[in-house]
């Protein structure tokens, strides 16, 4: 696809679920960061991905929260035993190895927990 | 911590009208981007500054990276209802893995 894809764009859930969100990144584009944005605040760095190893993982709040990005495209954002304190918009980004640093944003997913 | 203060958080005019908005910081950064969010999307770059000093103008919009590179502002001149948004500062701390720092942003509403 032209841009980033994330899904789903909504996801509802019970405290205690599991969840997966899904990021497609730009097609050759190396980096790949996971930012979470609760509401009336900016982007919060979670975890960055350079290739399929999680160079900087420190933004991630818990033991709760894992991502991977098993063969250097896709990424998977997993959070257990899910609270309601997780709601927010996941957000998503990428961008190549020989730019200034652009990130390209995906839509976000939305995540709410009951 | 790196913290990013923007300022105002919310602010509401009338189409025509000029208005500046503020990112403030005690850090350093080596580079500041300001990107504008709209509801329902992901955040989209306006401009990246790198230079202390350093003015950029797109179009309508002009960005300036404070001397010791740790504020900037964005002065936007006969607002229009299309640049109605969250403008959000992020600064770069350095290294390559252009980690950003985000502010929390300024909505902006630009009434017809």
């Amino acid at each position: 696809g032209a841009g980033v894809s994330q899904t789903p764009s909504n996801k509802v859930t019970e405290k205690g679920k599991y969840v997966e969100l899904r990021c497609d990144p730009i097609s050759g584009h190396t980096a790949l960061y996971w930012y979470r944005q609760s509401l009336g605040q900016g982007p919060e760095f979670l975890i960055y991905f350079q290739g399929t190893g999680a160079a900087d993982d420190s933004g991630l709040p818990n033991d709760r929260f894992f991502a991977v990005r098993p063969e250097g495209s896709v990424s998977t954002l997993k959070i257990q035993r899910t609270e309601r304190g997780d709601s927010a918009v996941y957000l998503c980004a990428s961008r190549t190895s020989y730019n200034t640093g652009e990130l390209f944003f995906g839509e976000g997913s939305r995540l709410t927990v009951l | 911590t790196q913290l990013l203060e923007q300022s105002p958080q919310f602010l509401s005019i009338q189409e025509g009208e000029n208005l500046t908005v503020y990112c403030n910081s005690s850090s350093v950064f080596s580079s500041l981007q300001w990107y504008r969010q709209e509801p329902g999307e992901g955040p989209v770059l306006l401009v990246t500054v790198v230079t202390g000093g350093e003015v950029k103008k797109l179009k309508r919009l002009t960005f300036q990276f404070g001397d010791a590179r740790k504020d900037s502002s964005l002065h936007i001149t006969a607002a229009q209802p299309g640049d109605t948004g969250l403008y959000l500062c992020a600064g770069d701390s350095g290294g390559s893995n252009y980690k950003l720092t985000f502010g929390k942003g300024t909505l902006l509403t630009v009434n017809p």
